[in-house]
């Protein structure tokens, strides 16, 4: 296992359309985050699980907003009804609880047009 | 509430020179977490160290150090003899004990290495 990867890398949606996007996290990690990022600004937090429990969940997330791991593993994101303004990169990260240092995917860029 | 400033928006150098790279948080926390980590132009975010609210020792690692201050809420970050390849934007994070691990950004700083 060589790090998170997340898929697609690139999507291009036109405003009003869903989209959902995948996370696979290192696999011995039990926790999994979510984190926006928008250009020239750092990495904004989305929401985080606990295995397949989600315990956290920002105020960024709208209602449009949903997060999934169903089994602990892998994880989705999915946006209905995409708006120009979810133009970002959206970013997964993992880490083996209690250690907390988070090992990040290559994101995936999403733009709305 | 917690918050992670980095003042510097962008910084240029020449190969070889020495570049510090600013960090000051804000938390209530006692104990807490710090991070730094780059970005290089592929995007992906590499973690480079994390600092433990109740350890100040500063650490050297190879060309980089850092040098942590809970006075002066600073985590500031140096590269000796700057190369070419340290261009990218370096983030520093911070993370509360009961935060549940998320990490809390600053703006990040964008380092350009010129030959």
């Amino acid at each position: 296992d060589t790090g998170v990867s997340q898929n697609p890398r690139h999507k291009i949606t036109k405003r009003g359309q869903n989209v959902t996007f995948r996370c696979d996290p290192i696999s011995e990690h039990n926790r999994l985050y979510w984190y926006r990022q928008t250009l020239g600004q750092g990495p904004e937090f989305l929401t985080y699980f606990q295995n397949e429990a989600q315990l956290e969940k920002s105020r960024l997330l709208s209602d449009r907003f949903s997060a999934e791991r169903p089994k602990g593993s892998f994880s989705t994101l999915e946006i209905q009804r995409t708006e120009q303004g979810d133009s970002a990169m959206y970013l997964c990260a993992s880490l083996e609880f209690p250690y907390n240092e988070q090992f990040f995917g290559p994101g995936t860029r999403l733009t709305v047009l | 509430a917690q918050k992670v400033t980095q003042a510097q928006t962008e910084i240029s150098v020449v190969e070889k020179e020495d570049v510090t790279l600013d960090c000051v948080y804000e938390t209530r926390d006692t104990t807490y977490y710090l991070f730094w980590y780059k970005q290089p132009p592929s995007g992906e975010l590499v973690f480079l160290i994390r600092r433990n609210s109740f350890d100040e020792q500063n650490e050297i690692s190879g060309r980089y150090s850092w040098n942590f201050q809970k006075s002066t809420s600073s985590f500031n970050f140096t590269i000796t003899a700057s190369q070419v390849v340290d261009s990218a934007v370096y983030f520093c994070a911070l993370s509360g004990l009961w935060q549940g691990g998320k990490l809390i950004f600053g703006q990040g700083t964008e380092l350009s290495v010129k030959p």
